[in-house]
């Protein structure tokens, strides 16, 4: 099974600022992606992590909003920009592998 | 600990009881269906799986059922313990989509009481 690392595991935010969150697989994976939990809510997907080309994003998240790099297949990046208070939220990296989908443990942004 | 079940619907049982978690999907294309667990402060952890030429599934202590008529999943966790106490997600996919992407359920809150 893949194992996933995420961090930071938590942060407290300035409104305005940006927070660039990495994910790193300790195998490489065809495929990775980010979620978004809000606090009580369920898991939605942000965006697909394409390795060597843009991230494909889900309705109703933009690019400008959460960039995302996947320099190679063990490692992806998604950066938080012009943070609110909306944007507090758990944010999970997850990768597939051998048909599972493994996830990472997280990082809790809460956002000033 | 962490607040997700603030908004969640919840199941309370006792230790060595059986549980039941339902969960109903929305996309008749969806083949392949996985239950989560997430613990406090963790990521969501893979349970079982099952696709759509199945109506049942078990595994160690679980069991999963699907009714593909009325879209419904259960999972059945058997002789519950302390430790199975977790936020449950459900989670579908079109396996014959472009790419590997889980829709997931709203989740169930489950508390077992020693």
């Amino acid at each position: 099974s893949a194992v996933i690392s995420q961090k930071p595991s938590r942060d407290i935010c300035q409104r305005g600022t940006s927070l660039t969150i990495q994910c790193q697989v300790d195998s490489q994976v065809t495929m990775m992606f980010w979620y978004r939990q809000q606090p009580g809510q369920s898991l939605t997907l942000i965006a697909t992590a394409n390795q060597g080309s843009e991230a494909t994003y889900e309705s109703g998240f933009v690019i400008d909003k959460f960039p995302i790099s996947r320099p190679n297949l063990t490692f992806s990046t998604l950066t938080v920009s012009n943070m609110s208070p909306e944007d507090s939220s758990i944010y999970l990296c997850s990768a597939n592998q051998g048909g599972e989908l493994f996830f990472g443990e997280g990082s809790r942004l809460t956002v000033l | 600990g962490e607040n997700v079940g603030l908004h969640l619907p919840t199941l309370s049982v006792q230790e060595g009881d059986n549980s039941i978690i339902n969960c109903a999907y929305s996309n008749s294309a969806s083949d392949y269906f996985i239950w989560y667990k997430q613990e406090s402060g963790k990521g969501p952890q893979f349970i079982i799986d099952i696709r759509s030429n199945m109506d049942k599934r078990q595994g160690q202590r679980v069991t999963v059922l699907l009714n593909k008529t009325v879209k419904h999943l259960s999972l059945q966790i058997a002789a519950t313990q302390p430790g199975d106490s977790a936020v449950y997600f459900c989670a579908e996919i079109n396996s014959g989509g472009s790419n590997y992407k889980l829709t997931f359920g709203k989740g169930t809150l489950l508390t077992v009481n020693p």
